[in-house]
């Protein structure tokens, strides 16, 4: 059974662009929850997607969305770089039924914004 | 607000010695997991207790719950240099993380 993917792997983007990121979930699983990571902030909650409609949302800015699509796959995206987002994104894929889901992780985003 | 708070957060063991890593939750939670994070890598699932008194063990590696005084523990047996990494507890829903602890296993 393949595991959660995200491309690309790696990013260097500049201040004021903007990025997308992408998220594969395994196979059957119908929750995609993102995060990020820094060394200062350790790791963030930004959103969680259920069958196409944002179902939780973390203290993050504007700047920061996301989508679902009809096959799970989900798209991150972030507005008007700052440095301060610099940082490994994660995703991870659950069934997102009620009660206990575990969460499957992806290996990351690494973004660099200049 | 759900808060989790890890300690600590750097720790530098020797081989063959024992440890534990706490890990304190500000409010009710359900649930709490532990997972591995090996540099430049992503999460790594450990463990997930479901309920009080719940105990899992894997290898070296055993963790435990007590959700009335909020407080899981990750004890690790015998140290080996193989289980430098840091490690994190999350609590909730969401998965609201702790600070990690950055484990050292020298020999």
């Amino acid at each position: 059974k393949a595991g959660v993917t995200q491309t690309p792997r790696y990013l260097i983007k500049t201040r004021g662009q903007q990025v997308t990121l992408s998220c594969s979930p395994i196979s059957g699983h119908r929750s995609v929850s993102w995060y990020q990571q820094t060394p200062g902030q350790g790791l963030q909650f930004l959103f969680e997607y259920f069958s196409e409609t944002q179902r939780n949302k973390g203290n993050f800015p504007g700047r920061f969305s996301g989508r679902q699509f009809s096959n799970s796959r989900s798209e991150m995206n972030v507005s008007t770089l700052e440095l301060g987002d610099s940082a490994l994104y994660l995703c991870a894929s659950s069934f997102g039924g009620s009660g206990y889901n575990e969460q499957f992780f992806g290996p990351g985003t690494r973004l660099t914004v200049l | 607000e759900l808060k989790v708070e890890q300690n600590p957060l750097f720790l530098s063991m020797q081989e063959g010695k024992n440890y534990t890593i706490y890990c304190n939750y500000s409010t009710t939670s359900d649930r709490l997991y532990w997972y591995r994070q090996d540099p430049g890598k992503s999460l790594e699932s450990l463990f997930v207790l479901l309920s009080n008194g719940a105990v899992k063990q894997e290898g070296r590696l055993m963790a435990s719950l007590d959700t009335k005084a909020r407080l899981s523990t990750l004890h690790i047996t015998a140290a080996v240099h193989d289980l430098s990494a840091t490690y994190f507890c999350a609590a909730g829903l969401l998965l609201i993380f702790g600070t990690g602890t950055r484990l050292q296993v020298f020999p």
